[in-house]
């Protein structure tokens, strides 16, 4: 059974410090894996998608790592600014053509001014 | 595209009460997917559909749940009868399909308090 699990739970830095997410998986069979970001009382905006093939993606000031064979991602933020404050999830889908997300519990970040 | 719509915002109900939730997926989606967070159990898929029809329910708690999707356009899940440990975040989201390089794009969700 696939678990996704994210360290630390929360976290708290200055703005404009470069900062890393974790994520883990238990099953490497993954079609592909998803960043959310999620402000409080609000939906899940989607950030960034890697396929199973890819290594990494990029948008703006962030960039998503993957690597099957250890079952881990990483979440890049750069030059972070207040405004990043929210809760990061990451979910991956398992391989099987099956629609379905398994979600990690997520890390909220805090950027202070 | 006005993303995937959900309605109400927020619904507040007394046990045992019937409740609705509606979704509009984003138009051309195949897939609409509905998901359920809480605190101590995180996001957890509830039921998905591929073409209106359900694929895997294997997430629904228990038969007071049920969902339905009686066009492209439109997705309902109910509750009947109603109890307190419903209360949560029900997530709509729908996406153009499973391959690996789909994304999902979720609703504002339906925050539902069961009293």
């Amino acid at each position: 059974k696939q678990e996704v699990t994210q360290i630390p739970a929360a976290l708290s830095v200055p703005e404009g410090e470069n900062l890393v997410l974790n994520c883990s998986f238990t099953d490497s069979a993954i079609y592909n894996l998803q960043w959310f970001r999620q402000d409080p009382g609000k939906g899940l905006t989607s950030l960034l998608l890697i396929q199973s093939s890819q290594r990494e993606q990029t948008s703006g000031r962030l960039n998503a790592s993957l690597d099957k064979s250890s079952g881990r991602s990483t979440l890049y933020i750069a030059a972070s600014q207040p405004g990043d404050s929210a809760t990061y999830l990451c979910a991956v889908r398992g391989s099987g053509n099956t629609g379905k997300l398994i979600f990690g519990q997520g890390t909220t970040l805090q950027v202070k001014p | 595209d006005a993303g995937v719509i959900q309605s109400p915002r927020h619904e507040v109900t007394e046990m045992g009460q019937e409740v609705t939730l509606r979704c509009k997926p984003i138009s051309g989606h195949d897939y609409l997917f509905w998901y359920r967070q809480t605190m101590m159990r995180g996001l957890e898929l509830l039921i998905y559909f591929n073409n209106n029809v359900p694929i895997d329910d294997s997430g629904m708690p228990e038969d007071r749940f049920s969902a339905k999707m009686p066009n492209a356009s439109f997705s309902t899940l109910k509750i009947q009868p109603s109890e307190p440990r419903d209360s949560a975040v029900y997530f709509c989201a729908s996406s153009l399909g499973t391959g690996a390089y789909y994304e999902q794009y979720f609703g504002p969700g339906t925050r539902l308090t069961v009293t």
